[in-house]
């Protein structure tokens, strides 16, 4: 069974340039993450959707970040415009939702910008 | 708001010792805690969790976890080390278990001597 996948592994892009990160959920899960990771600050929850709709994007750092869940089995994250700062490993994990349930990640997006 | 504290950044530990990783939270009714570990360059793998009921609770690998409510602690434990257990382990809190974002401390890289 598939785990959750991201895409690209790996993404190197110049200051200013658009990004964007993809994700696709496991099957059958309705809960969707969003964590960076970074030497710095750590794990952080960015956003998460329940039911594809989204509940709690606290986390996005600037107006710069935008994520969506046009359907229950697809999630972007997007950068525009991205900036060195924003170098980090990007992180999506899902789950079947509700109280006595893990999250499940995926093996994560690291973005450098330069 | 919820947190989480790892307070040992480093750990290092023989091969076919005892070990014990720290983990205290901060969040005012029961939490969801969870252990995950991190080997370089993969993503999140779940040891254990807890959300009710026997404070003891046993993990994949070997792994087990006590909590302790009246010290705030979730300390992750296991008998006999082996070189493949070297990696960074991250223990978090979630209010809302596997409906809600997970807060996490910033992880204990364990090394593990032959």
């Amino acid at each position: 069974d598939a785990g959750v996948i991201q895409s690209p592994r790996h993404e190197v892009t110049e200051m200013g340039q658009e990004v964007t990160l993809r994700c696709k959920p496991i099957s059958g899960h309705n809960s969707l993450f969003w964590y960076r990771q970074t030497m710095m600050r750590g794990l952080e929850l960015l956003i998460y959707f329940n039911n594809n709709v989204p509940i709690d994007d606290s986390g996005m750092p600037e107006d710069r970040f935008s994520a969506k869940m046009p359907n229950a089995s697809f999630s972007t994250l997007k950068i525009q415009p991205s900036e060195p700062r924003d170098s980090a490993v990007y992180f999506c994990a899902s789950s079947f939702g509700g109280q006595y349930n893990e999250q499940f990640f995926g093996p994560g997006t690291r973005l450098t910008v330069l | 708001a919820q947190s989480v504290t790892q307070p040992d950044i480093h750990i290092t530990v023989s091969e076919g010792a005892s070990l014990e990783l720290r983990c205290n939270y901060s969040y005012g009714a029961t939490p969801y805690l969870f252990w995950y570990v991190q080997s370089p360059g993969q993503g999140l793998q779940l040891l254990l969790k807890y959300f009710s009921g026997d404070t003891l609770v046993q993990g994949i690998k070997g792994f087990e976890a006590e909590f302790k409510r009246s010290q705030s602690s979730f300390n992750l434990r296991k008998p006999s080390v082996h070189w493949s257990d070297a990696a960074e382990y991250f223990c978090a809190v979630s209010s809302g278990g596997g409906a809600d974002g997970l807060t996490f401390g910033k992880g204990t890289h364990l090394i593990i001597q032959p």
